[in-house]
């Protein structure tokens, strides 16, 4: 069966340190995949795209990696701040540019 | 503000009554998504269109659903005869979807439905 699957626990770090975000899915071949991020009681919002032929992406501090063997993605925050306590999504393509979205990870960061 | 724009924000009903939402998308966008997001769990898929053509309906998405996008222009999903499991927040996504290329979609506040 399809399944994408993010930690359903909450990764709590501390502030200026890295937080890593893991995205795995099985039985799918997305084209591309993006990460979102989504604040309680909000629509999510856009952050990066990554295509199947591009290994890594950066935006500011932000970097996603994509790795179509494994069939993995890790989103990267580096310097993080308390600003960035939220819950990200990982989508996948799965045709006609429909999406399919992750349970999603929330992170949180402490000052 | 250019975003996109959900109706209402919050919706409580009782049960067996009919509900409907409506979504204005981001006025160039030409693919607008409906989406069913329950708590804990990331948005799924309902259905979407290209301008006023519904391409794509979830199995998720029973014949007591419908939605319509006339003219191409906002669009309005309707839950007929609701039941409690229909409570679940809905979003609405718009994007410029174009042939071959990446699909960022742009959501709404979304409109959390309460069905008691």
């Amino acid at each position: 069966s399809q399944k994408i699957e993010q930690n359903s626990e909450a990764l709590n770090i501390q502030e200026g340190k890295t937080a890593t975000l893991t995205c795995n899915y099985t039985n799918y071949s997305p084209a591309y995949l993006q990460w979102y991020r989504q604040d309680p009681g909000r629509g999510p919002v856009f952050l990066l795209l990554i295509r199947e032929n591009e290994k890594e992406k950066r935006k500011e501090r932000l970097k996603v990696t994509f790795d179509t063997t494994l069939k993995q993605s890790l989103f990267h925050i580096t310097a993080s701040q308390p600003a960035d306590s939220a819950t990200y999504l990982c989508a996948l393509e799965t045709g006609f540019q429909k999406l399919v979205f992750g349970t999603g990870t929330r992170l949180l960061v402490s000052p | 503000d250019t975003g996109v724009s959900q109706d209402p924000r919050h919706k409580i009903t009782k049960r067996g009554q009919n509900v409907t939402f409506r979504c204005d998308p981001i006025s160039e966008h030409n693919r607008l998504y409906w989406y069913r997001q329950t708590l804990g769990q990331g948005p799924e898929f309902l259905t979407y269109f290209q301008n006023e053509a519904q391409l794509e309906k979830s199995r998720l998405l029973s014949d007591r659903f419908s939605a319509e996008r006339p003219k191409g222009s906002f669009s309005t999903l309707e839950i007929q005869r609701t039941e409690q499991g229909d409570s679940a927040m809905y979003l609405c996504a718009s994007s410029l979807g174009s042939s071959g290329g990446y699909n960022e979609q742009f959501f709404g506040p979304g409109t959390r439905l309460t069905v008691l």
